[in-house]
């Protein structure tokens, strides 16, 4: 299974858009990319995903490189309700024979919007 | 939090005590995992489900049990608390069938002295 690897952590004015690389060089075709964060001490929230085309939905914008082995997560007008740690996952390109997948989290990034 | 409850939000025990964290979903989705979680690691699987008595194991299994019994109801055991289990303890639903999308519940502190 893929590993992905994160900056600590980083800082971005709010307003400005904040850009959250993640390096997965080992992703296999048909290994999805996945985003959450997690604010304060709540549990993991589902931001967007996308295997090889770019993703835009209400929250955030995912660009997945052509090669697929490093992807950016985009806010584009942070505000400091997202300051968080947000985590970059890839799910497992096979199913267990349970038929679900075992996600795997790393520690992430620590994003601070700073007013 | 997509429905999903988790009891207790705190809890405080003694080493050797047997404790065991519930989980609740009003959403009928089929997964069911319960995760851990510590300074430096991140996030861990623990156990999952599939279905009605249907379970397996995570990365991070040995010391702990789990049941689900109902749909609704996935129940994490620790037969005797030792205090590498202290942790922040979330349980996440997933519908599956194409949907592979976790939701995550608000969480479980335990703290084993």
């Amino acid at each position: 299974d893929a590993k992905t690897t994160q900056p600590t952590s980083m800082d971005c004015a709010e307003g400005r858009a904040a850009n959250l690389p993640c390096n997965h060089s080992t992703i296999s075709g048909n290994e999805y990319v996945y985003w959450y964060r997690q604010i304060h001490s709540q549990g993991p929230q589902y931001i967007i995903h996308g295997l090889k085309n770019n993703e835009t939905n209400e929250m955030a914008s995912l660009i997945i490189t052509e090669d697929r082995k490093s992807s950016t997560l985009i806010l584009p007008h942070a505000t400091l309700r997202d300051t968080a740690v947000y985590y970059c996952i890839v799910r497992p390109g096979l199913r267990t024979t349970s038929g679900t997948y075992k996600y795997i989290f790393g520690t992430g990034t620590r994003l601070k919007v700073l007013a | 939090d997509a429905g999903i409850t988790q009891s207790p939000r705190h809890k405080v025990t003694e080493t050797g005590t047997p404790v065991t964290l519930r989980c609740h979903q009003t959403e009928n989705h089929r997964y069911m995992y319960w995760y851990r979680q510590d300074p430096g690691h991140g996030l861990r699987l623990i156990h999952y489900s599939y279905g009605v008595k249907d379970t397996d194991k995570g990365e991070v299994s040995d010391g702990y049990s789990v049941s689900r019994s109902k749909t609704e109801d996935f129940l994490l055991t620790l037969e005797s608390a030792t205090s590498s289990q202290t942790s922040v303890y979330f349980c996440a639903i997933s519908p599956g069938q194409g949907n592979e999308k976790l939701f995550f519940g608000s969480g479980t502190q335990l703290s084993v002295l």
